[in-house]
């Protein structure tokens, strides 16, 4: 069966600190990579999205960047936090090619910039 | 943009009692629909979708509701469990695989 890791669950980082999150997926090839911020009491915002190794398209523009170094990893970074960065991030994925719009979501990295 | 509105933030039930969630969408290309329920501090868990060639589909004790003349999905929960409580999501998606999340709603389940 499918799974999807986040680490690290909890981060609080200074503003002006780089960010690293990382999320990998195991049990199955080529899938589809999502990751999305989530503020307090508020729905999903995608960020990046990226369909194979090093291809990512961006949704937001803003001080995030992601990277896939791998088919199942999945990286979200930042040089300097901003206040505006904390919230909740989530990493998903769903089946490579048509008909597979479900995404299935990893447990979340819950960001605090202080 | 077009988008994916829920029309109540929040849901009071009490155990037992039949749940109704509630979603508009304004994207008349949007072809596939599907409910997350996101427990407080978890990621969203996949719930039900639907296909815009169906009106009806029913899972265990859910069944998602699709009218397209009024661009409505709703999401019904039978015999509202407290574990239910939780924050339900209702998304739309077309073309590629990206999904368009609504605001969510929240259901509260008194025992």
């Amino acid at each position: 069966s499918q799974t999807i890791h986040q680490w690290p669950a909890t981060l609080v980082q200074p503003v002006g600190s780089p960010l690293s999150l990382e999320c990998t997926v195991e049990g199955t090839s080529n899938p589809n990579l999502y990751w999305y911020r989530q503020a307090a009491g508020r729905g999903l915002q995608l960020l990046f999205y990226s369909v194979g190794i090093g291809q990512i398209s961006s949704e937001v523009p803003q001080n995030l960047s992601a990277s896939r170094p791998q088919d199942r990893q999945f990286i979200l970074s930042s040089k300097k936090l901003l206040l505006s960065d904390s919230g909740f991030y989530l990493c998903a994925w769903s089946a490579s090619g048509t008909g597979g719009y479900e995404q299935y979501f990893g447990p979340g990295t819950r960001l605090t910039v202080t | 943009g077009e988008s994916v509105g829920l029309h109540l933030p929040t849901l009071s039930v009490q155990e037992g009692d039949n749940s109704i969630i509630n979603c508009a969408y304004s994207n008349s290309a949007s072809d596939y629909f599907i409910w997350y329920k996101q427990e407080s501090g978890k990621g969203p868990q996949f719930i039900i979708d639907i296909r815009s060639n169906m009106d009806k589909r029913q899972g265990q004790r859910v069944t998602v509701l699709l009218n397209k003349t009024v661009k409505h999905l709703s999401l019904q929960i039978a015999a509202t469990q407290p574990g239910d409580s939780a924050v339900y999501f209702c998304a739309e998606a077309s073309g590629y695989s990206t999904l368009t999340f609504g605001k969510g709603t929240m259901l509260l389940v008194s025992p």
